[in-house]
């Protein structure tokens, strides 16, 4: 099992640059959640899908953010433009609604410049 | 709404010492509880899990956890802490709908890093 992928790994970028973060989801998993993990302020839920639905998205943190899932199989988190204080490591997880367990990938560590 | 609260930001321990992460939580109901483990550059590791059912359950690496209803809380233990153990450890909880089946969004504590001495 592939587990989570996530991707790039690593992204550096200039202040008022698009970046697009990218998830692949375990397969059957029916949820998706994007976090934000930074010292200051822990782990942050940003958003989450069921079914590719939208259902939460009261942690994302401007309007700079937007996130989809056009397929059970793929998600992109979006920052445009971006700003040094989107530093962070921005982890996707998925999980089967009936069991409540995530499973987390290895992060996309994000430096704006 | 629910919450979880970790008491300790950090402890430490020397290798072969046991080892107890406390996890206080807020919730009106019966929850979904989780301990998760986050070395240094990796994703969050699902340690164990507690649904229903036994109250003392068993997880990866030789970790255990036990659900206290009376005192809120899920507190994970290890008999002898190795080397490799030193990590970063979130305590999460979910909750149930009327059908049994997770609302699916967790609610994870601040984290309790764990130093291991030789």
């Amino acid at each position: 099992d592939a587990g989570v992928i996530q991707s790039p790994r690593h992204e550096v970028t200039e202040m008022g640059q698009e970046v697009t973060l990218r998830c692949k989801p375990i397969s059957g998993h029916n949820s998706l959640f994007w976090y934000r993990q930074t010292m200051m302020r822990g782990l942050e839920l940003l958003i989450y899908f069921n079914n590719n639905v939208p259902i939460d998205d009261s942690g994302m943190p401007e309007d700079r953010f937007s996130a989809k899932m056009p397929n059970a199989s793929f998600s992109t988190l979006k920052i445009q433009p971006s700003e040094p204080r989107d530093s962070a490591v921005y982890f996707c997880a998925s999980s089967t609604r009936a069991a409540g367990e995530q499973y987390f990938g290895p992060g996309t560590r994000l430096t704006v410049t | 709404a629910q919450s979880v609260t970790q008491p300790d930001i950090h402890i430490t321990v020397s290798e072969g010492a046991s080892l107890e992460l406390r996890c206080n939580y807020s919730y009106g109901a019966t929850p979904y509880l989780f301990w998760y483990v986050q070395s240094p550059g990796q994703g969050l590791q699902l340690l164990l899990k507690y649904f229903s059912g036994d109250t003392l359950v068993q997880g990866i690496k030789g970790f255990e956890a036990e659900f206290k209803r009376s005192q809120s809380s899920f507190n994970l233990r290890k008999p002898s802490v190795h080397w490799s153990d030193a990590a970063e450890y979130f305590c999460a909880v979910g909750r149930y709908n009327a059908g049994g089946t997770s609302y699916g969004k967790l609610t994870f504590g601040q984290g309790t890093i764990l130093t291991v001495h030789p």
